[in-house]
């Protein structure tokens, strides 16, 4: 059973413009999301995290929102660049979900293309 | 950010040999380090988790004698890969979490490609 899911496997945007990547979870008991951008071949880099008490977290030209009610959460990128060219983690966790501690959940990724 | 580096990068070794993948946290002192495994196009699999100076916790499936970790130290955390076989090829990355950062912020390093002939 997937906890953490990123239903779009793929998204290709102009650059300049926003781009918009989902994550749904299905367990309450994460408290604590995380985007980590990943090349291939490479581990994966931090972006922005946002804790359960928030509903917004701003970093720059990333922003992550979070719906509690609704259990998604997205990473808005604006304006994006080519640069951008990735593959985007959402990530949860939480102390007292029951996995081992500070256990990450990943997603499968989604894969931004940013064409010029 | 937090700076985590592994050692090697890149790893091609016979059937039935044992590799030794370094972890360091080069900024920060790491009480926790995760060590991942990544086949192609799948996302990340938890496979243990090292607190310095405790025994890892594996993962259900992940055979520990199999995969040995050790965190001697606040800084670093090794992963052996004994009698490794062709099945063992994959992309192993470590993270780490501690002291100085948020705790529950994880900093990955550059991976390990590991090929086992």
């Amino acid at each position: 059973d997937q906890q953490v899911k990123q239903n779009s496997p793929s998204l290709s945007v102009q650059e300049g413009r926003i781009s918009i990547l989902n994550c749904d979870y299905t367990n309450s008991m994460f408290d604590y999301f995380l985007w980590y951008k990943k090349y291939p071949a490479e581990g994966p880099t931090f972006l922005i995290s946002i804790s359960s008490i928030k509903d917004k977290n701003e970093d720059g030209r990333f922003t992550v929102f979070l719906n509690k009610s609704a259990k998604h959460l997205s990473l808005h990128i604006v304006p994006s660049q080519p640069g951008d060219s990735a593959v985007y983690f959402c990530a949860a966790s939480g102390a007292s979900y029951g996995g081992s501690q500070g256990n990450l959940i990943f997603g499968k990724g989604t894969k931004l293309s940013v064409k010029p | 950010g937090a700076v985590v580096s592994q050692h090697p990068s890149r790893v091609i070794c016979k059937s039935g040999t044992s590799v030794k993948i370094e972890c360091r946290s080069l900024d920060f002192q790491a009480t926790t380090m995760f060590w991942y495994r990544q086949f192609p196009k799948q996302s990340l699999m938890l496979m243990a988790t090292s607190n310095e100076g405790s025994k890892a916790t594996y993962e259900q499936g992940v055979e520990k004698d199999k995969f040995l970790i050790n965190h001697a130290s606040l800084t670093l955390s090794t992963l052996t890969v004994t009698s490794a076989h062709p099945e063992d090829s994959s992309f192993y990355i470590c993270s780490a979490s501690g002291l100085g950062n948020n705790q529950e912020t994880q900093y990955f390093g550059p991976g390990t490609r590991l090929l086992v002939l």
